[in-house]
């Protein structure tokens, strides 16, 4: 089947800190694999997306790298700001155009 | 250009009662899709539908919940009989005809249910 398993929350790191949230997934076939942000009181908005092996995605300085060997799509972002405090979940999309997520990783960003 | 609009954004029943939401798709976009985000949860896709017809509904709960995409007006999703364990987000997420490929879909900003 298909399945997210994302890096536990809440993660609290100071302004310009290096960011790494962990993302490893399970699907049949070729999916395609997202990032998405969740701002208080907001809906989801798309971070960045990678549609195939090898492809990185990258929107605001967050990149996410399609791992295929690994099934792995990590985000990162070398210096986050305070404005970067959200949720942010991880998915899939395979046929039948359903997204997985995953449970999603709170992220505090402290001045 | 106004994205998905969501509403209520925050609904209280209490148990027994029916919970109705809303949700009107970006212009121009054809397929709506629900999803349910319980406390502490990612999104768990329940049902995606296309005006007058459901494409995928194996998301759904077997019992009490429904819904509908008009040829007019909004999506529904339709609650009979609220329990406490129905209290979530539900978020409702549009796209255009699929045309091969990823079809990228725009979220709304969800409705709170509360269940006392």
């Amino acid at each position: 089947g298909n399945s997210v398993t994302q890096m536990e929350g809440p993660v609290t790191l100071s302004e310009e800190a290096f960011l790494t949230i962990n993302c490893t997934y399970t699907a049949t076939g070729y999916p395609s694999l997202f990032w998405y942000v969740q701002y208080p009181g907001e809906g989801l908005q798309l971070l960045l997306k990678a549609t195939k092996a090898d492809d990185k995605g990258s929107n605001k300085g967050f990149e996410a790298t399609y791992r295929k060997e690994t099934t792995s799509f990590h985000l990162e972002k070398g210096s986050v700001q305070v404005s970067d405090s959200a949720v942010y979940f991880c998915a899939l999309m395979n046929t039948g155009n359903q997204f997985y997520f995953g449970t999603g990783t709170s992220l505090t960003v402290i001045p | 250009n106004a994205g998905v609009m969501q509403n209520p954004r925050h609904l209280v029943r209490r148990r027994g009662q029916e919970a109705r939401l809303r949700c009107s798709p970006m212009k121009g976009h054809s397929h709506v899709y629900w999803y349910r985000q319980l406390p502490e949860e990612g999104l768990k896709f329940m049902v995606y539908l296309q005006k007058e017809n459901i494409i995928d509904e194996s998301g759904m709960p077997k019992e009490r919940f429904s819904a509908e995409f008009p040829k007019e007006g909004p999506s529904i999703l339709r609650i009979q009989q609220v329990v406490r364990g129905d209290s979530a987000a539900y978020f409702c997420a549009s796209s255009p005809a699929p045309s091969g490929g990823y079809n990228e879909q725009f979220f709304g900003p969800g409705t709170r249910l509360t269940v006392l």
